[in-house]
């Protein structure tokens, strides 16, 4: 079993639209991280969550975590070429020292 | 030169061959991580080194050695891999090990096991 489940897994969107990708646990986090992959690099944080229920936003991009800090959202408005790319997210257990990364969705968005 | 970079880019290799993955980081970090990345599955955390000792390491084969000379260089030595191990070699560094660090990636070394 995946300790954290990322939905959908992909999704092809037109430029413009809005999306919303997922990621489910049933475990509990005393934190957790976005991070966009673009193709031939490695993953770049976006985000840090660390209170039940906070949103944060960067530009077109917010992020929630879930009350019970078993889950989060990214939600994208007005989605561009440029935000192409994996989207992982990664949850770091409470009195561990080590990340958990999510399956990841691999988002494409058309011109 | 700035941030985590990693050599080879990509590699292609043999089942008999030995050959060293190089990472190296420029932000006076003092942790750092080998992940390998496969399609369809999570990023795996194979080995951390906090302080140049190691700290982790989660269950890997003995065919993958990792080495830390110093704060700032880490290597993974490779030898009779099988080609199951074809896979995105990340390396990653944070200022230190665990809690809320950041954890920055360099651009990963692509391996095919042949």
């Amino acid at each position: 079993t995946q300790l954290l489940e990322q939905s959908p897994q992909f999704l092809s969107i037109q430029e413009g639209e809005n999306l919303t990708v997922y990621c489910n646990s049933s475990s509990v986090f005393s934190s957790l991280q976005w991070y966009r992959q673009e193709p031939g690099e490695g993953p770049v944080l976006l985000v840090t969550v660390v209170t039940g229920g906070e949103v944060k936003k960067l530009k077109r991009l917010t992020f929630q975590f879930g009350d019970a800090r078993k889950d989060s959202s990214l939600h994208i408005t007005a989605a561009q070429t440029g935000d192409t790319g994996l989207y992982l997210c990664a949850g770091l257990q409470t009195g561990a020292n080590n990340l958990f990364f999510g399956t990841g969705t691999r988002l494409t968005v058309i011109p | 030169e700035t941030g985590v970079t990693q050599t080879p880019r990509h590699l292609v290799m043999g089942m008999t061959n030995k050959k060293s993955l190089k990472c190296e980081q420029h932000l006076g970090h003092n942790a750092m991580y080998w992940y390998k990345q496969s399609a369809k599955k999570p990023l795996e955390l194979m080995f951390v080194y906090s302080l140049e000792e190691r700290v982790e390491n989660n269950s890997v084969p003995s065919r993958f050695s990792p080495e830390c000379p110093n704060s700032s260089h880490l290597f993974l030595h490779l030898h009779t891999l099988q080609p199951e191990d074809s896979a995105l070699y990340l390396c990653a560094s944070s200022q230190s090990w665990g809690s809320f660090y950041e954890q920055y990636f360099g651009p990963g070394t692509r391996l095919t096991v042949t």
